[in-house]
């Protein structure tokens, strides 16, 4: 069956490290990769986009890889704030008019 | 320019009644997407609508469904509302025709079925 994972529900992080965050995913051939984050009671707010030919993409203290070989992409926060504290979800593009699929998110705490 | 917009921001009804949530998507979107969230099952697509039309569904049963306007804003109606339908509802609009760009989601409706 189709699933799509990020590993640890929860994560916990110091302030100024670097927190990265796994989205795994089976049986599925995503062509876009998508990052969100949600505050509490809020709806997602878009952060990235990657595609499948692209090994990785940067935004100010953003960086996601997507390597399609392990199925698998990387979310990586540097220089992690408290104000990064929130639920971060990945969601698969993965074909011609079909939805957004979602993973169910991991949350961040970072503690000062 | 203004955001995705769902109304009533939170919503209490009783076991068997119905309920009508409305979304109105940035202007110049066509797609409008509904999710379900709850704690243990996370996002859970609902329905897409397109055009006015219902581009694709999600496993939810016949009490769920919607619809999109001319103006692309969208309403989503539940009946026979269960205990279990307690849960975050979403809206998203995109200017995606055929593959997925950027989501923009409201706010939400927080219902609560007691």
């Amino acid at each position: 069956s189709q699933k799509i994972e990020q590993n640890s529900e929860a994560l916990n992080i110091q302030e100024g490290k670097t927190a990265t965050l796994t989205c795994n995913y089976t049986n599925y051939s995503p062509a876009y990769l998508q990052w969100y984050r949600q505050d509490p009671g809020r709806g997602p707010v878009f952060l990235l986009l990657i595609r499948e030919n692209e090994k990785e993409k940067r935004k100010e203290r953003l960086k996601v890889t997507f390597d399609t070989t392990l199925k698998q992409s990387l979310f990586h926060i540097t220089a992690s704030q408290p104000a990064d504290s929130a639920t971060y979800l990945c969601a698969l593009d993965v074909g011609r008019n079909t939805p957004l699929v979602f993973g169910k998110g991991t949350r961040l705490s970072v503690i000062a | 320019k203004a955001g995705v917009t769902q109304t009533p921001r939170y919503l209490i009804k009783t076991r068997g009644q119905q309920v009508t949530l409305s979304c109105s998507p940035i202007s110049g979107h066509r797609s409008v997407s509904w999710y379900q969230q709850t704690p243990g099952q996370g996002l859970q697509f609902l329905f897409e609508y397109f055009s006015e039309t219902q581009r694709n569904k999600g496993n939810f049963p016949g009490r769920f469904s919607g619809r999109q306007f001319s103006n692309s804003r969208s309403e989503m109606n539940v009946s026979t509302l269960e205990l279990g339908d307690s849960a975050l509802y979403l809206c998203a609009s995109s200017r995606r025709t055929v593959m997925n760009t950027e989501a923009f989601f409201g706010q939400g409706t927080r219902l609560t079925v007691v």
